[in-house]
């Protein structure tokens, strides 16, 4: 069975940082490309982020690039989102999403995990 | 960058009734590269239809989905209890796979 468990979320002032991760099992992860998806409360989804299966190409929303990185451990099945220099406007629910089809980049998700809140308030 | 359009922002209809939801783009959508999602309160989004018409594993074949280029629709047949929530269109041919706004298909 496919889980994706992410933690980190908590409450940080602006400016501050903090690093999501992402725990996946009962698939081949090395295989898959991830990505990161957002929900502001009582929002809509914004995709953030993704990582290629090999961590060798990754993208960014224009609205988080330069202040997020993307990176992957592929020894322990872990995908992570560092995320510095938060405005209140990055307060949010962090997905963290596997795409269907593998050794592909092409966003289409079969499997999310349950979010991780991000606060980001004084 | 393509948008996507969706309408009706909210829907109210009553079980047993037929839905029909829109998803407009900015642009065409390659090769049918369009998904849709449904949320329920409190939980992760789930995969519905992807390329525009293929169901995806264990979903009901109430759910369907058609169009092509720049207009594409959901159509759940009858509705149950169970298929009131929010309803996002996803195009995943190019980045970044941008989603819509969402319609929230509601009880009447």
């Amino acid at each position: 069975e496919v889980q994706l468990v992410e933690s980190g979320g908590v409450v940080v002032q602006p400016g501050g940082s903090l690093r999501l991760s992402c725990a996946a099992s009962g698939f081949t992860f090395d295989d898959y490309t991830m990505h990161w998806v957002r929900q502001a409360p009582g929002k809509g989804l914004e995709w953030v982020s993704l990582i290629s299966w090999d961590g060798g190409s990754t993208y960014y929303a224009d609205s988080v690039k330069g202040r997020f990185t993307i990176s992957r451990d592929n020894s322990k099945n872990s995908l992570y989102l560092q995320m510095n220099s938060l405005r209140t406007e990055d307060t949010a629910l962090y997905y963290c999403a596997k795409v269907a089809v593998e050794m592909a980049t092409m966003p289409l998700f079969d499997y999310w995990g349950q979010g991780t809140l991000v606060t980001v308030s004084s | 960058e393509i948008v996507l359009t969706q309408s009706p922002g909210t829907l109210s209809l009553s079980p047993g009734e037929r839905a029909t939801l829109s998803c407009r783009a900015s642009q065409s959508v390659s090769s049918s590269y369009l998904a849709w999602y449904q949320q329920k309160p409190g939980q992760a989004p789930r995969l519905l239809i992807y390329g525009a018409s293929s169901r995806a594993t264990g979903i009901p074949d109430r759910f369907s989905g058609s169009g092509s280029g720049t207009d594409f629709t959901l159509t759940i047949s009858r509705l149950e209890p169970e298929d009131f929530a929010v309803y996002y269109c996803q195009q995943y041919g190019s980045s970044p796979g941008a989603f819509g706004q969402g319609t929230k298909l509601e009880i009447k």
